[in-house]
């Protein structure tokens, strides 16, 4: 699985956009980017994941460029609920390596 | 609520015991993957099961075994327990239709 880069800390005012980038310069053709978060100690929680095109659903927007290099996971109306360790992880899918490799995440706190 | 079970909440132990630590998947899901999380590791991949057999393994011990019963339950057995070994454990099934991993709350660990 390609290796990801993302900043270790972020802060975001609450009622704002939080966009979280990731780097994943390697990245092969067939490999999904996937973003997870972890609030405190809880178990890690599935946000979204895409392939090329730009993703959205009801919890946040994904958008990929065009080489796929990079994403950005975007929380469109932050709150405190959201402070949590985000993940953003590369891999094949489906039916391909299927553990989920977790880097060190990028911490973002909601300021109120 | 990820639909995912896992008991119990919290165990403490002394060093040299065994523990078993148990898993529910969601509902329909065949693969459970177990996890853990130490301070100075970060979230690790351990053990992948499906349908009851084993698919692939991670950088689990030798002092560490799992199973999954023909109800689809996954138990995580660790024995011989050293310091070390208290860390966060997390179970996780997979939507066969999205390949998307779901967590459970995790069973946190401490042997003193």
């Amino acid at each position: 699985d390609a290796k990801t880069t993302q900043p270790t800390s972020m802060d975001c005012a609450e009622g704002r956009a939080a966009n979280l980038p990731c780097n994943h310069s390697t990245i092969s053709g067939n490999e999904y980017v996937y973003w997870y978060r972890q609030i405190h100690s809880q178990g890690p929680q599935y946000i979204i994941h895409g392939l090329k095109n730009n993703e959205t659903n009801e919890m946040a927007s994904l958008i990929i460029t065009e080489d796929r290099k990079s994403s950005t996971l975007i929380l469109p109306h932050a709150t405190l609920r959201d402070t949590a360790v985000y993940y953003c992880i590369v891999r094949v899918a489906p039916f391909g390596n299927e553990k989920l490799t977790f880097g060190t995440g990028t911490r973002l706190t909601i300021i109120p | 609520d990820s639909g995912v079970t896992q008991t119990p909440k919290h165990l403490i132990t002394a060093t040299g015991q065994r523990v078993t630590l148990r898993c529910s998947p969601r509902s329909g899901d065949l693969s459970v993957y177990w996890y853990q999380q130490s301070l100075d590791q970060g979230l690790q991949f351990l053990i992948q099961y499906y349908n009851g057999e084993e698919r692939a393994k991670g950088n689990i011990l030798e002092r560490f075994s799992a199973q999954q019963f023909p109800d689809l339950h996954s138990e995580l057995n660790l024995s011989s327990l050293e310091l070390g070994d208290s860390a966060l454990y997390f179970c996780a099934s997979k939507d066969g239709n999205t390949d998307t991993q779901y967590f459970g709350p995790g069973t946190r660990l401490t042997v003193l």
